[in-house]
């Protein structure tokens, strides 16, 4: 199994300022996801992170909006840029290790 | 695209009784994992249980086990002598066999409370 860790676990963010989100993974691997959820909602794709090359978005999500590197096969970041309310939500790191997913203990982000 | 649909967004149990959340999900493949994952409020995501979708054998783990029928493209979850630590939102989940293609698809997720 693999351990990830996240942080910041939270954060209160002034609107048109940026965020920097971390997640170190303890074993190397190859791909790594990161998710949008709402409270009580389900799980958003926003872009699966490869070591070595640009990420890829999913529709509806741009690399200007969410900036992301990989520069090693243990670590990614994720930024929400020029952030507005309506990026309040959980962001959640994911990684594929023995075929199934393992997650970060997620972001809570509040953009005031 | 593939979709999982998960149609009870909420269910209560009595602790120490038995409880299954539904799963439905719909794809054009013929080997794939299914999941069940746990959001407790702490929001760490934990693996409950996993299918091969070759295997016939439903899968077991502890007290979680599955109902797995891949002709009805069903996948629910008996929860057996539930705890109160067993409160959470539960979400089914999707992956493709191939390993050249890891992006799981996700249920709505269904929120369970355990009435002590």
């Amino acid at each position: 199994s693999a351990v990830i860790s996240q942080k910041p676990s939270r954060d209160i963010c002034q609107r048109g300022t940026s965020l920097t989100i971390q997640c170190q993974v303890d074993s190397q691997v190859t791909m790594m996801f990161w998710y949008r959820q709402q409270p009580g909602q389900s799980l958003t794709l926003i872009a699966t992170a490869n070591q070595g090359s640009e990420a890829t978005y999913e529709s509806g999500f741009v690399i200007d909006k969410f900036p992301i590197s990989r520069p090693n096969l243990t670590f990614s970041t994720l930024t929400v840029s020029n952030m507005s309310p309506e990026d309040s939500s959980i962001y959640l790191c994911s990684a594929i290790g023995q075929g199934e997913a393992f997650f970060g203990q997620g972001t809570r982000l509040t953009v005031v | 695209a593939q979709t999982v649909t998960q149609s009870q967004p909420e269910m209560s149990v009595q602790e120490a009784e038995t409880v299954t959340l539904s799963c439905t999900y719909d794809t054009s493949e013929s080997d794939y994992y299914l999941f069940w994952y746990k959001q407790p409020p702490s929001r760490q995501m934990i693996l409950v249980i996993r299918q091969e979708a070759y295997k016939q054998q439903n899968a077991t783990e502890n007290r979680f086990s599955v109902n797995f029928q891949k002709a009805a493209k069903s996948f629910s979850l008996k929860i057996s002598d539930s705890q109160l630590g067993d409160a959470a939102m539960y979400f089914c989940a999707y992956r493709y066999w191939r390993t050249n293609f890891n992006k799981f698809y996700f249920g709505s997720g269904t929120k369970l409370n355990v009435k002590p």
